[in-house]
């Protein structure tokens, strides 16, 4: 069953450095999503793509914030600055736009800014 | 931002028995709603959706009922199962389009005990 994938598992940081969070969306989804966890907060919206522009975006995703499709099958978030509240569970996921809003989540990937 | 509320952090129920959780939203712009199960460590699952233009969806073991008027869902699982035992997010998107930005509640931890 076709899957959403992200590396790394877990990324640990120095604050101020840039970060690249990967992620490889289901092959014919054509809508992309970030999501954010902080430990013990809810599911946070980020940014959402399509057609290789941002449809949308949350407060949280402010100028240090940027995504990029670069290939046919990667979907990336980069941090530029990392801050130590930028510190949680990232979670990619995707869907085909059909019409219905079920998104398909990846595993995810813990950032631990220090 | 308590759009999606989730007031019961967690719930124990008897193995067979039947597990209800509940989720409350305020914004009456809400026309999509799905529920999703996540272990520790991994993404969140998709389960179950309803519309708004419905008052209930089965799925097996998985019911969702919605009442529009009370801005109420629920979530029934019969029977329950130690395998269930998860945190569950109740979660809601906008109208139009399949690209909307989903709007989680905190979730509620389930614990199914033999």
């Amino acid at each position: 069953e076709p899957e959403v994938t992200q590396t790394p598992s877990h990324q640990v940081t120095q604050m101020g450095q840039e970060v690249i969070l990967r992620c490889v969306p289901i092959s014919n989804h054509l809508y992309f999503y970030w999501y954010r966890q902080i430990l013990g907060q809810k599911v946070e919206f980020l940014v959402s793509f399509y057609n290789n522009e941002i449809s949308e975006k949350s407060e949280i995703f402010d100028d240090q914030f940027s995504v990029e499709r670069p290939d046919g099958s990667n979907f990336t978030l980069k941090i530029r600055s990392t801050k130590l509240e930028d510190s949680a569970m990232y979670f990619c996921a995707s869907n085909d736009g059909g019409g219905a809003n079920e998104q398909f989540f990846g595993p995810g990937t813990r950032l631990t800014v220090l | 931002d308590q759009q999606v509320k989730q007031n019961s952090p967690s719930l124990s129920v008897q193995e067979g028995r039947i597990s209800i959780l509940n989720c409350d939203y305020t914004n009456s712009m809400f026309d999509y709603f799905l529920w999703y199960k996540k272990y520790p460590a991994e993404g969140p699952t998709f389960l179950i959706s309803i519309s708004s233009i419905k008052d209930k969806n089965e799925d097996g073991r998985f019911t969702v009922f919605l009442n529009k008027s009370a801005k109420h869902l629920s979530l029934h699982i019969v029977p329950s199962q130690p395998g269930d035992s998860a945190v569950y997010f109740c979660a809601a998107a906008g109208i139009s389009g399949g690209y909307n930005k989903l709007i989680f509640g905190a979730g509620t931890r389930l614990a199914v005990h033999p």
